[in-house]
């Protein structure tokens, strides 16, 4: 597997409170990724990295925030988690060019009650 | 956007047969498409990929077949083995930034 690890690795949170996850990446790979993964729906994409400081938003980004300080590290924040987002999250990295690759963390369960 | 979509949602093949999914996307400008595998209580493997100006491409057991013109292709799976089985997602370049696309995914179970 790739370099990347996530945490935590499973989280029970409440409804209101805020939560942030962590995905690091040893590849030195320029783009990042956060997916949740639900039932039914496969992956779909909440936010992006394309550098430091460089984010953009996926097609299910309501109520998630994104933060990438350096290369290695891309959070995912949920600033008052609701039980919708009650998910499996992975993160995933690519590298430069138009190589395309995503190669994925282990994932981080997380319930909201 | 680029939409993707995978049929069929659930495959059950006896062991030692073939198995093929198949996957049309939307947008003509796509010219990455990756298969990954997804064990239960894994992440999703990429398995094998393909790219537009390529017709097929195999490795062992697997191949993947892409038809531009019609906007699909397939994951064609021989003498499958109870290893085999877990849920198949396919995927389509959408955009820049190396951005995919994914299907909902398809189960397949491999009956020993």
């Amino acid at each position: 597997d790739a370099g990347i690890t996530q945490s935590p690795r499973h989280k029970v949170t409440e409804t209101g409170t805020p939560v942030t996850l962590r995905c690091h990446q040893t590849e030195n790979h320029r783009y990042m990724y956060w997916y949740r993964q639900d039932p039914g729906h496969g992956l779909r994409l909440i936010h992006y990295s394309y550098g430091v400081k460089d984010t953009d938003k996926g097609e299910v980004s309501d109520g998630y925030s994104v933060s990438r300080s350096k290369t290695e590290d891309f959070l995912l924040t949920l600033e008052s988690a609701t039980s919708s987002q009650t998910s499996v999250y992975f993160c995933a990295i690519s590298g430069s060019g138009s190589s395309y690759e995503q190669y994925f963390g282990p994932g981080t369960r997380l319930t909201v009650t | 956007g680029e939409n993707v979509e995978q049929h069929p949602s659930t495959l059950s093949v006896q062991e030692g047969d073939s198995a093929v999914i198949k996957c049309t996307y939307s947008d003509s400008a796509s010219n990455y498409f990756p298969w990954y595998k997804q064990e239960l209580g894994k992440r999703p493997q990429l398995i094998i990929d393909i790219r537009s100006n390529v017709g097929e491409k195999k490795d062992q057991r697997i191949a993947v077949t892409l038809n531009k013109t019609a906007k699909h292709f397939s994951l064609h799976i021989t003498e499958t083995q109870p290893e085999d089985s877990a849920v198949y997602f396919c995927a389509a370049s959408s955009g820049g930034n190396n951005r995919l696309a994914f299907g909902k995914g398809n189960q397949v179970v491999v009956i020993p």
